[in-house]
C-alpha cells in the first residue's frame, strides 16, 4: 500500500536555528513529491514539486530535496513567519497525491 | 485570479440533515479533486474529476456522500444524512492541464454535525 510518513509530528526551533523536516515515502510508480505549507484556518498552499532522486529546489529559506526513499525540507535561519504546518504528498503512477500527515513547526522569536 | 472557491467557509448542522458543499475552480483548469481533512485520518482524497467527469471515487466513505460536476466552474459534494463523524474541513483542489501539475487548493469549509 502506497503510504507517506513524515517525522518529525511537531517542531519547536529558535529563530534562526536551522532544522530539517523528514518525508519518507513509499509510493509505487512516484511520479512526483509536492512540498505544501498549510495556516491555520486555511488550505495548503504548494512550495515544492521535485521530480527525480537528486533533484532539489530552493526559495527563500527553503530547500527541498528527493532521494529514492526519502524528502527533506531544510529550513535555513528560520524566522517566526514560517511557524505552519507543512505537508508532503507523493503522486501515484496516477498522478493522484497521497499525503503524509503534517510536520507542525513554532518557530520562536 | 480569485483561486479555488469555496462556499460555505462553515456550516453547522443537526445529525441527519442534507448537507451540500459547493466548489468553484480556477478557470481553465480541467481537474478537480475534493478531500477531508481530520486530526485522526489527515488530508484524504474522496474524489476527482477530469474534464466534468468522475475519475475515480474510491476515497469516497459511503453511499452517504455524493460529488457532482455539472459544468467546468462548479462542483458540489453532498451529505445525505449527515453524521456527526462527518464532522471535519473539507477541500476543494484545482489542478492545470498536465497530470504533474500542482493542485491550488481552497480555504476549505469546516464542517460540524451536531
Amino acid at each position: 500500500e502506497d503510504q507517506v510518513t513524515q517525522s518529525p509530528e511537531a517542531l519547536r526551533l529558535q529563530e534562526g536555528e536551522s532544522s530539517s523536516l523528514n518525508c519518507s515515502y513509499t509510493v509505487s510508480g512516484l511520479r512526483g513529491l509536492f512540498w505544501y505549507r498549510q495556516d491555520p484556518g486555511k488550505g495548503p498552499e504548494f512550495l515544492f514539486t521535485l521530480y527525480s532522486a537528486g533533484e532539489e529546489k530552493e526559495k527563500e529559506r527553503l530547500k527541498a530535496t528527493l532521494t529514492k526513499k526519502e524528502s527533506f525540507l531544510h529550513i535555513t535561519a528560520p524566522k517566526p513567519e514560517d511557524s505552519a504546518t507543512y505537508l508532503c504528498a507523493g503522486a501515484d503512477s496516477s498522478y493522484k497525491l497521497i499525503f503524509g500527515s503534517g510536520t507542525r513547526l513554532l518557530v520562536r522569536p | 485570479d480569485a483561486g479555488v472557491i469555496q462556499s460555505p467557509r462553515h456550516e453547522v448542522t443537526e445529525m441527519g440533515q442534507e448537507v451540500t458543499l459547493r466548489c468553484k475552480p480556477i478557470s481553465g483548469h480541467n481537474s478537480l479533486f475534493w478531500y477531508r481533512q481530520t486530526m485522526m485520518r489527515g488530508l484524504e482524497l474522496l474524489i476527482y474529476f477530469n474534464n466534468n467527469v468522475p475519475i475515480d471515487d474510491s476515497g469516497m466513505p459511503e453511499d452517504r456522500f455524493s460529488a457532482k460536476m455539472p459544468n467546468a466552474s462548479f462542483s458540489t459534494l453532498k451529505i445525505q444524512p449527515s453524521e456527526p463523524r462527518d464532522s471535519a474541513v473539507y477541500f476543494c483542489a484545482s489542478r492545470g492541464q498536465a497530470p504533474w501539475d500542482e493542485q491550488f487548493f481552497g480555504p476549505g469549509t469546516r464542517l460540524t454535525v451536531l
